[in-house]
């Protein structure tokens, strides 16, 4: 059983294309978050969502359209691919957003990525 | 700005040895902080976690230790093993589940 599962798990595609990542979790989390790791290696959030709203969006180009159908999918578009979208992506899901103040937080549970090579 | 920082890009031990693994942060806001391993090809996956009002947490063979004054925090394994050969990743949350992630150290242990 994944927990959370993404895919497709490798995407080859042309500059200029469209290309969509779908993203599941079965473990009944509100929060669904996408993050990018560039060739850096650094992980750096892009969008979160809790109860299939927007909370945060991360200064990411609007080529970039996350959807929510429901709490258990977050699926990311994106729009007339560049060569510096070539990354992995990575979804993760929390039970909760983080509670300001208790030190509470929904420890975040992370999908395999899918590794997007812009050609 | 870098709010979380590894400074060491890899680190390796002996098997049966002690690996330490460090992190600095400089967001005085931070009040929580975890730490994620990662294999190659998989997503991190969530390893041990501690919060600001502690000093030490301790799961198993992991320890992770938190200063405060120094705005320091560090991951001991005791006795590393070959599995555990990954790239650990220091991670502070802010409000609305924004992880800031470190750079991540690359650990290997050798048999």
């Amino acid at each position: 059983d994944t927990a959370v599962s993404q895919t497709p798990k490798y995407l080859v595609t042309q500059m200029g294309n469209d290309k969509s990542i779908k993203c599941e979790q079965n473990l009944g989390h509100d929060t669904m978050y996408w993050y990018k790791q560039d060739s850096k290696k650094f992980l750096k959030i892009m969008f979160s969502y809790n109860n299939k709203e927007l909370i945060i969006n991360e200064t990411v180009p609007n080529r970039f359209s996350p959807k929510s159908p429901d709490k258990a999918h977050l699926n990311l578009h994106i729009n007339s691919l560049e060569l510096g979208d070539s990354a992995v992506y990575f979804c993760a899901s929390s039970q909760t957003l983080l509670i300001s103040g208790t030190g509470d937080f929904g420890t975040q549970y992370f999908g395999p990525g899918t590794r997007l090579l812009v050609l | 700005d870098q709010q979380v920082k590894q400074n060491s890009p890899s680190l390796s031990v002996q098997e049966g040895r002690i690996s330490i693994l460090n992190c600095d942060y400089t967001n005085s806001m931070f009040d929580y902080f975890l730490w994620y391993k990662k294999y190659p090809a998989e997503g991190p996956t969530f390893l041990i976690s501690i919060s600001s009002i502690k000093d030490k947490n301790e799961d198993g063979r992991f320890t992770v230790f938190l200063n405060k004054s120094a705005k320091h925090l560090s991951l001991h394994i005791v006795p590393s093993q070959p599995g555990d050969s990954a790239v650990y990743f220091c991670a502070a949350p802010l409000r609305g589940g924004k992880l800031i992630f470190g750079q991540g150290t690359e650990l290997s242990v050798k048999p």
